[in-house]
């Protein structure tokens, strides 16, 4: 597609509910990155996935995060058993090589209730 | 480790006033450094980059950023504020590899423009 889409736009889930967050990166695009952004807390990276390489996992805040990507395009973020404080807006990007920045996608609202 | 500073949470100007949002960087070489905008409920767009090449760096909507090496500095500028340019800015940087590599934000700054 033209940009990074995302899906869904608005996620309420009850805590302790599992979820997933969808990412379709540009058609091209070798690397996708997760992020989540919080009040006040800025852009927190999560995980990193560069075409057939091991994921960079190094920002995912516990073992209740998970993220795939499947056949170098589509990426799931999955949160198990959610808990108020991953209520965030997570944000997806893509890109071919550093140099040329980010495209970002308009993100997922989670919010726990 | 890299990181950028953003100074203050929020900035608020007059409209057709200068806008001066500042970045500091750490890093132990020179590095790509990025301004993204993001206005309310939209993702996050690039707004100019510096990747080794001009230190002067002209982007979209009249903004530009200067790579100050010596002042660790990546400010950015724009001459005349616009209503339309009230958002928020984040300030990036990443290590000037061919690879992709993650960027890492500073806290963003909010850009308030008065009439």
């Amino acid at each position: 597609g033209a940009g990074v889409s995302q899906s869904p736009s608005n996620k309420v889930t009850e805590k302790g509910k599992d979820v997933e967050l969808r990412c379709d990166p540009i058609s091209g695009h070798t690397a996708l990155y997760w992020y989540r952004q919080s009040l006040g807390q800025g852009l927190e990276f999560l995980i990193y996935f560069q075409g057939n390489s091991a994921p960079d996992k190094s920002g995912l805040p516990s073992d209740r995060f998970s993220a795939e990507r499947t056949g170098g395009s589509v990426s799931t973020l999955t949160i198990q058993r959610t808990q108020q404080e991953d209520s965030a807006v997570y944000l997806c990007a893509s890109s071919t090589h550093v140099g040329s920045g980010y495209t970002f996608g308009s993100g997922t609202r989670l919010t726990v209730v | 480790a890299q990181s950028v500073t953003q100074l203050g949470s929020h900035v608020s100007v007059s409209e057709g006033a200068l806008v001066l949002l500042r970045c500091n960087y750490s890093s132990s070489v020179p590095p790509y450094l990025f301004w993204y905008v993001q206005y309310p409920n939209q993702g996050l767009q690039l707004l100019l980059k510096y990747t080794s090449a001009a230190t002067l760096v002209k982007g979209i909507n009249g903004f530009e950023a200067e790579f100050k090496k010596s002042e660790t500095s990546f400010h950015l500028t724009k001459p005349s504020a616009h209503m339309s340019d009230a958002a928020e800015y984040f300030c990036a940087v990443t290590p000037p590899t061919g690879a992709n590599s993650k960027l890492t934000f500073g806290k963003g700054i909010t850009l308030s423009v008065r009439p």
